[in-house]
């Protein structure tokens, strides 16, 4: 079965410094998907970036990145100057993607990291 | 931007009671999904649809839980006699069709407080 580990519970960064969450995964299948997902005080699940494991390049949108060591299992998101309105729950998921007899097609979420931006 | 859509966005209902959450997927997405997330804790997956039936469900969805899709648009998560424990943020999501994944896309999430 696939787990996801987010280690850093709660973090604290000042405005426009960078901060990185870090997320490892168990699997045993060599094609899948991976995100980051933004939830603010308002609730919404909001997709951050995307990784697909087949893809080497790690994924990049405006000021968040991800560094996606495949062997390591390990993918971390990096936020670079930082802004009050990243102040958030960030979590990390993984899903199988589906297609042929793959019916398992749920995302697992880690438990989330709680990530302050101070002004 | 298309959007998944969920009403209420927040619904007290007292326990024993039946409640009926709605959402509206993307309309040309073919598969469906709830979690929940109890206050401060992980989110959780319930149960995945896709043509009309069950894909996979969690043990949290036990036989007081049911999803239907009734009109071709709505799905709807039902929880027949509601505990306290059942009290928690439920997200709806949506995908593409198979073979093109992507991501889910989810819902704002309904608020359930049971009382």
């Amino acid at each position: 079965a696939q787990t996801v580990t987010q280690s850093q519970p709660e973090m604290s960064v000042q405005e426009a410094e960078t901060v990185t969450l870090s997320c490892t995964y168990d699997t045993s299948e060599s094609n899948y998907y991976l995100f980051w997902y933004k939830q603010p005080p308002s609730r919404q699940m909001i997709l951050v970036i995307r990784q697909e494991a087949y893809k080497q390049q790690n994924a990049t949108e405006n000021r968040f990145s991800v560094n996606f060591q495949k062997a390591a299992k390990s993918f971390s998101l990096k936020i670079s100057d930082s802004q009050l309105g990243d102040t958030a729950m960030y979590f990390c998921a993984f899903m199988k993607p589906k297609g042929g007899l793959n019916r398992d097609d749920k995302i697992i979420f880690g438990k989330g990291t709680r990530l302050h931006i101070l002004p | 931007e298309p959007e998944v859509t969920q009403t209420p966005s927040h619904q007290v209902t007292q326990m024993g009671q039946e409640v009926i959450l709605r959402c509206v997927p993307i309309s040309n997405h073919l598969y469906f999904y709830w979690y929940r997330q109890i206050l401060g804790q992980k989110v959780e997956f319930l149960v995945s649809f896709y043509n009309n039936e069950i894909s996979e469900k969690s043990e949290i969805f036990d036989d007081q839980f049911s999803v239907e899709r009734p009109d071709g648009s709505n799905f709807t998560l039902k929880i027949r006699s509601t505990k306290l424990e059942d009290s928690a943020m439920y997200f709806c999501a949506s995908s593409e069709r198979r073979g093109r994944l992507t991501e889910a896309f989810f819902g704002q999430g309904t608020r359930l407080t049971v009382v």
